[in-house]
C-alpha cells in the first residue's frame, strides 16, 4: 500500500515552454503533498509543501510564479513549471502524506521522479 | 527544523553488518527520526522510523539512545544492492507541516 505515481517519468522540452508533472497518491488520501527537486550528485532540496484545496507553500528562494502548485483533490497535485530554461533541468520528486495512527508519527510516501530536460 | 549531520560516505563488503550513525543535537519533543533509501534516479524508499529506544524491521534496525540526540541505522548483512545514499531525517509530527528536510546523506558503497 501507499503508493505515490509520477507522470511523466522523463519529458524534453525547449526553452520557454512550459511543462507539467503529476503526482498521484494511488490508494491512500494524501493531506500534504511535498514537491523536491533533486541536482546530479546532490541530495534532495523542498521546493514547497502543498495540502488540498489551499495555496502551496514555498521554501525561501523558490519562485511560486515559476513554479506553479496545485493540489485539487486529495490524490492529485500538479507542478507546473513555466517558462522552462536549461537550468530548471532536474530530477522533480513528489511524496504524499497522511496522519498516522499515534499521535506525532507520518511517514512520506515518495513518487518515483521525474526527469526534467530542458534544450 | 532539526539538522542531521551523517558520514558523507562509507564503504563495507556482503554480508557485513553496516551500522550509520547520525547526530540531530537539535531534535525536538514533537520529532519523529526516519530514514530512506535512494537509489539513483529514483525516490526514496522508506526504511525505518523511530521515536526512542529500539525499532526493528525486516530490513534494518533503528538505535536511539535516551537523549535522543543521535541514532544508528543498521543494517544487518548487506548486499550489492543496498549500495545507496541513506539519509536522516527528523520531521515534525502530525499537527504540524510533517516537513522533511533532507541532509546530504551517507552514500553506501557494498564490495563484493
Amino acid at each position: 500500500g501507499a503508493v505515490v505515481s509520477q507522470h511523466p517519468s522523463r519529458v524534453i522540452c525547449k526553452s520557454g515552454t512550459s511543462v507539467k508533472i503529476e503526482c498521484r497518491s494511488l490508494d491512500f488520501q494524501a493531506t500534504t503533498m511535498f514537491w523536491y527537486r533533486q541536482f546530479p550528485k546532490q541530495s534532495l532540496m523542498l521546493m514547497a509543501t502543498s495540502n488540498e484545496g489551499s495555496k502551496a507553500t514555498y521554501e525561501q528562494g523558490v519562485e511560486k510564479d515559476k513554479f506553479l502548485i496545485n493540489h485539487a483533490s486529495l490524490t492529485l497535485s500538479t507542478l507546473t513549471v513555466t517558462s522552462a530554461h536549461p537550468e530548471d533541468s532536474s530530477f522533480y520528486i513528489c511524496s504524499a502524506t497522511f496522519s498516522g495512527g499515534a499521535a506525532f508519527t507520518y511517514e512520506q510516501y515518495f513518487g518515483p521522479g521525474t526527469r526534467l530536460t530542458v534544450t | 527544523l532539526a539538522k542531521t549531520t551523517q558520514p558523507i560516505s562509507m564503504d563495507s563488503y556482503e554480508g557485513q553488518e553496516v551500522n550509520i550513525t547520525c547526530s540531530h543535537n537539535n531534535i525536538a519533543t514533537n520529532d519523529y527520526i526516519t530514514w530512506y533509501q535512494q537509489f539513483p534516479s529514483q525516490g526514496p524508499r522508506f526504511i525505518i522510523q523511530g521515536y526512542k529506544t529500539k525499532v526493528t524491521n525486516e530490513v534494518a534496525s533503528l538505535f536511539i539512545p535516551a537523549d535522543r540526540k543521535s541514532s544508528t541505522l543498521s543494517l544487518p548483512r548487506v548486499s550489492l544492492s543496498d549500495t545507496a545514499v541513506y539519509y536522516c531525517l527528523v520531521g515534525e509530527g502530525s499537527g504540524n507541516t510533517g516537513k522533511l528536510i533532507f541532509g546530504q546523506g551517507t552514500t553506501l558503497q557494498v564490495k563484493p
